[in-house]
């Protein structure tokens, strides 16, 4: 188990650029989830998937961000036409269905976006 | 709808003495919670969880948490303070009984722990 991994890690953008994040979950966790974190703040919820199925979107996601998660495996995040205020940290986590090991849910150590 | 509110942004303590992070937490339904911790330019750490088992709930590194219905509270304790538990601590809720386990964040506690 080598728990969940991001990349990049840190990531410096001209604003109007686009960016996309990988997450690749802990084998076998089939649900996958995206949040943000902005400086003195808590995450926030994203979305969700559970396999490929993208099942929830907050309404943080603006238009501009996709996430993706063809297989089932990996998932991406784009965030197209970078503004200012999406400068943040943004996690992914995995977890297996309710009602199995617990529902613990598994943090990777996060994605730095910084957009000048 | 659920909220979670941690009571103190920050916190310090003395190595050696007791580590108290309030969490107060709101919610229609009996909810999971979790404490959270983030060391700097980590991701975050599952240190306890409750899911409506015992109420006094041990976690790692010699933290424990004790849920409280009748007061809403969920604070985290250490009897002793180490050096290495400067971080910042997270208050989550999490929605079992519904469509998702979406967490619920608080704003977090930052932890000094001074020599």
């Amino acid at each position: 188990d080598t728990g969940v991994s991001q990349n990049p890690r840190h990531k410096i953008t001209k604003r109007g650029q686009n960016v996309t994040f990988r997450c690749d979950p802990i084998s076998e966790h089939n649900r996958l989830y995206w949040y943000r974190q902005t400086l003195g703040q808590g995450p926030e919820f994203l979305t969700y998937f559970q396999n490929e199925a993208q099942l929830e979107k907050s309404r943080l996601l603006s238009d501009r961000f996709s996430a993706e998660r063809p297989k089932g495996s990996f998932s991406t995040l784009e965030i197209q036409r970078t503004e200012q205020g999406d400068s943040a940290m943004y996690l992914c986590a995995s977890s297996q269905t309710q009602y199995r090991s617990g529902n613990t849910i598994y943090f990777g150590e996060g994605s730095w976006l910084t957009v000048v | 709808a659920q909220s979670v509110t941690q009571l103190d942004s920050h916190v310090s303590v003395s190595e050696g003495t007791p580590v108290l992070l309030r969490c107060n937490y709101s919610s229609s339904y009996s909810p999971s919670l979790f404490w959270y911790v983030q060391h700097p330019n980590k991701g975050l750490q599952l240190l306890l969880k409750y899911t409506s088992a015992a109420t006094l709930v041990k976690g790692i590194n010699g933290f424990e948490a004790e849920f409280k219905k009748s007061e809403t509270s969920f604070h985290l304790t250490k009897p002793s303070a180490h050096m290495s538990d400067a971080a910042e601590y997270f208050c989550v809720a999490s929605n079992y009984g519904g469509a998702t386990n979406k967490l619920i964040f608080g704003t977090g506690t930052l932890l000094a722990v001074q020599p």
